[in-house]
Parts: structure tokens; C-alpha cells; sequence
């Protein structure tokens, strides 16, 4: 049992350069989230998604898609990068608890660094 | 909207001696909370969450939080830190959609 996996770890970007963030969990959670993470303002969300093709904008999605085909993968594309989107992305997933009980399960980061 | 506030950047303590991390919420409706704990290079770990019940959470490697609803706070506390507790703390709180809100951090630093 993997979790929560990503890929790459590392990338390193030249302005306008385009790339997909792969994000896979082996849990069968109904919810997945892409988060950014930067120095002294915590995780901010970019895009999360309720299930299989559905995907929905989160609070920072400007510059960034989305997708979900399979239930357990969720990809993050950059089409023209930005330096102002070096940054730390991480992913999560979750089941659905209406009790509020559900926790997010994340992944371990990936590095991005766009020149 | 929800928010979560941590008013410190770094919490510095030695080793053995009590740790608490702050935290406060603004939610309408019921707050559903969490701690997560991020180790350096590394993503995000689940501490506890208050859902419902008991004011006190007791949580992973031997920390516990303290809901109070009338000071809308959740502080995370460990009644001795250990070196190895040094990391970056997240309070976060939970929307109705399932979406977290999380604090900026606060470092710990543990010191021998």
C-alpha cells in the first residue's frame, strides 16, 4: 500500500515551458486536491476533485488544469509556466465522510522551480 | 469563509519541557479541526482532528489538542518535547465541501 504517490519529485522549468504533475493513490478515495505550498502562507489550494471526471477550482487556480480520468490518478498541468509558480505542490486524497470524520492523505511534494 | 489563524511563526522549547502550538478558528457552524506536522523535504503528516465530543484529542506520537469553542481555539500541546518534534505544525479547518483551510505554520525547534 503506497498511499499517496507523485511524480516527479524535482523539476526545474524555463519560462513558458509546459509540464503534468502526476499525482496516483491506491485507497480508492473518492476525493483528491492539489495544494501549493509557500514560505509563511502555508497550503493553499488549487484544484481538487469529488470523483472520477469531475474536477472543480479551488482558491489559487489561475495558471493551472486539471484532470481526473482514472479515480486513482489526478493530474496538474502547467501550460506556460511562471516564475511566480515555483513553489512546493502537494497532493492529497480522501474519502468522503459526511460526518466531517474524513482526513487528507498527502503525498510527499513535488519541487518546482521555474526559471 | 472560514479561516484559521497560528500567531506564531516559531515556537522554540527545550528538550522535556512542555510544547503547546497555537491556533484559533473563525467558522460558521460546526468546526471540524486538524493538526498535520510537516518533517523537512517531506509532504504532510495527520496529528488528530476534533470532529464532535471529548474537548481534549489525543493524537499521534503523543500529542493532544485542546478544543475550547468560547476562545475558538484548538492549541496542540505535548507535555514533553523531544528533539526529534522539531518540524513545521499545520492547523487547518474543514469546509462543508471537505476542502481544508490551513494556518501559515509555525516551526517548532526543539532545542537538547
Amino acid at each position: 500500500n503506497a498511499g499517496v504517490t507523485q511524480t516527479p519529485k524535482f523539476r526545474v522549468l524555463k519560462t513558458g515551458q509546459s509540464m503534468t504533475l502526476l499525482c496516483a493513490q491506491d485507497m480508492n478515495h473518492e476525493y483528491m486536491y492539489w495544494y501549493r505550498q509557500d514560505p509563511g502562507m502555508g497550503l493553499r489550494l488549487i484544484h481538487y476533485s469529488v470523483g472520477e471526471g469531475t474536477t472543480a477550482k479551488g482558491e489559487v487556480p489561475d495558471g493551472y488544469n486539471v484532470s481526473r480520468l482514472k479515480k486513482q490518478n489526478f493530474l496538474l498541468g502547467l501550460e506556460s509556466a511562471a516564475p511566480s509558480q515555483t513553489s512546493v505542490y502537494f497532493c492529497a486524497s480522501s474519502y468522503l465522510v459526511s460526518s466531517g470524520a474524513d482526513t487528507q492523505y498527502f503525498g510527499p511534494g513535488t519541487r518546482l522551480t521555474v526559471l | 469563509a472560514q479561516s484559521v489563524a497560528q500567531p506564531e511563526d516559531q515556537v522554540n522549547v527545550a528538550e522535556g519541557n512542555p510544547l503547546t502550538v497555537k491556533c484559533t478558528y473563525s467558522v460558521s457552524g460546526n468546526p471540524y479541526l486538524f493538526w498535520y506536522v510537516q518533517y523537512p523535504n517531506r509532504g504532510l503528516q495527520f496529528l488528530l482532528k476534533y470532529i464532535t465530543g471529548d474537548n481534549l484529542v489525543k493524537g499521534s506520537y503523543g500529542f493532544e489538542a485542546e478544543f475550547n469553542k468560547s476562545q475558538t481555539s484548538f492549541h496542540l500541546k505535548k507535555p514533553s518535547a523531544l528533539v526529534s518534534d522539531s518540524a513545521l505544525y499545520f492547523c487547518a479547518v474543514r469546509d462543508s465541501w471537505g476542502k481544508l483551510q490551513f494556518g501559515a505554520g509555525t516551526q517548532v525547534v526543539v532545542t537538547p
